[in-house]
Order: structure tokens, then C-alpha cells, then sequence
């Protein structure tokens, strides 16, 4: 079965760092684009960031220069390494798969809470 | 960054209903819109990509249309479980972006 689960959200102080991981199961994620997608409570959905099949990577504006993607092939897991954390990134952070590296997202996990307060 | 204006915000409707929801691009996208749908509390789940292609699984009373700037999902047949929030996604440009979400409930 295809399945994407996160884990590594919890409370963090402004400032502080978390490192948010992803395990994929029935698929491998060095052969796919995937992604980062958050939502903050009562909110819309933002995309973060993606990393392509061959390595490359991109940021939302809004988190470039303090979130970072990277994976684990040999543990065919996705990462987001998150620091100086801001009371905005409080959100629930779901991995995605881009299907066919096309651009859209076809599965995802059940995400994982991010709380940025003091 | 392509904007997207995603209507309505609100939408009261009854099952067996049909329905429509709108998504209105800046710019031309030509057919690359995803329609998503998400209970609270849950992940969102991929409806339609290319516009109007339905992914599988999902049943045939959901359907995308359009191109260019203005898109279109329709539910022809309300059921209860179709009450829930619909994301319409830009994937033309760099970054995707997701529309602003409309609330679907029961009237």
C-alpha cells in the first residue's frame, strides 16, 4: 500500500528548530518530486517546498533561507529541517507526493502539528 | 505568482443537490488545475488533475472542467459525505498555489 506517515511536529519556541520527517511505504521517494504542503489552524493549504527526483530543491518565499528538504534514501524517508521558527509556521505540515513529478499531489500523509509559541 | 480566486468561500446545499464551485486564475494556465477535497481533521484527497480527469477511485458524480483562466468542479448528486472543503491547485507555474478553499455544507 502506498502511505506516506509524518512525524517529529510538537511546541517549540520562537526561534527554536524542529526536523520533521516522512516515511514512505509502497513507493520510493527518490523517484518521485515531493513535497512539503502546510496548513495554519482555520487556514488554506500553503505549499513549502519541493525536492526533485535529481536532488534539486525549492522554498516558498515565505520559509527560504530557514526551512531546508532534503530525504534518506537508504530509509526512503522525506525530511523538513526547520529553523528559527516563527509563531506564523504553526501549522500542520503534510508530506505529498507530486504524481508523475507533474505538480500535483496525489498522495498524502495525515500530516503532523507544528506550534510555534512561547 | 499566479492568484487564484476560488468561489464561493461558503456554499449551503442539500443532498442530492448539484453543485459548482468556481477557481479563476491571474493568467492562463492552460489545463494544469487539481481540485482536492479535505474533511476536517484530514489530509486532503486529490479529486481531479488536468482539469478535468478524474483520479481513480474517485466516483463519477465529481467533474472538472475548463482551461486557461476559469475552471470549474461540479458534484451533480450531493451525498453526505461529499460535505467537506475543495482546494482548486495551480500546477502551470512555479510556485503551485492553492486557492483560498470553499466550504461546502449542509443547507
Amino acid at each position: 500500500e502506498v502511505q506516506l506517515v509524518e512525524s517529529g511536529g510538537g511546541l517549540v519556541q520562537p526561534g527554536g528548530s524542529l526536523r520533521l520527517s516522512c516515511a514512505a511505504s509502497g513507493f520510493t521517494v527518490s523517484s518521485n518530486y515531493m513535497s512539503w504542503v502546510r496548513q495554519a489552524p482555520g487556514k488554506g493549504l500553503e505549499w513549502v517546498s519541493v525536492i526533485y527526483s535529481g536532488g534539486s530543491t525549492y522554498y516558498a518565499d515565505s520559509v527560504k533561507g530557514r526551512f531546508t528538504i532534503s530525504r534518506d534514501n537508504s530509509k526512503n524517508t522525506l525530511y523538513l529541517q526547520m529553523n528559527s521558527l516563527r509563531a506564523e509556521d504553526t501549522a500542520v505540515y503534510y508530506c505529498a507526493r507530486d504524481s508523475y513529478s507533474s505538480g500535483y499531489m496525489d498522495v498524502w500523509g495525515k500530516g503532523t502539528t507544528v506550534t510555534v509559541s512561547s | 505568482a499566479i492568484w487564484m480566486t476560488q468561489s464561493p468561500s461558503l456554499l449551503s446545499a442539500s443532498t442530492g443537490d448539484r453543485v459548482t464551485i468556481s477557481c479563476r486564475m491571474s493568467q492562463g494556465i492552460s489545463s494544469y488545475l487539481a481540485w482536492y477535497q479535505q474533511k476536517p481533521g484530514k489530509a486532503p484527497e486529490l479529486l481531479i488533475y488536468a482539469a478535468s480527469t478524474l483520479q481513480s477511485g474517485v466516483p463519477s458524480r465529481f467533474s472538472g472542467s475548463g482551461s486557461g483562466t476559469d475552471f470549474t468542479l461540479t458534484i451533480s448528486c450531493l451525498q453526505s459525505e461529499d460535505f467537506a472543503t475543495y482546494y482548486c491547485q495551480q500546477y502551470y507555474s512555479f510556485p503551485p498555489t492553492f486557492g483560498q478553499g470553499t466550504k461546502l455544507e449542509i443547507k
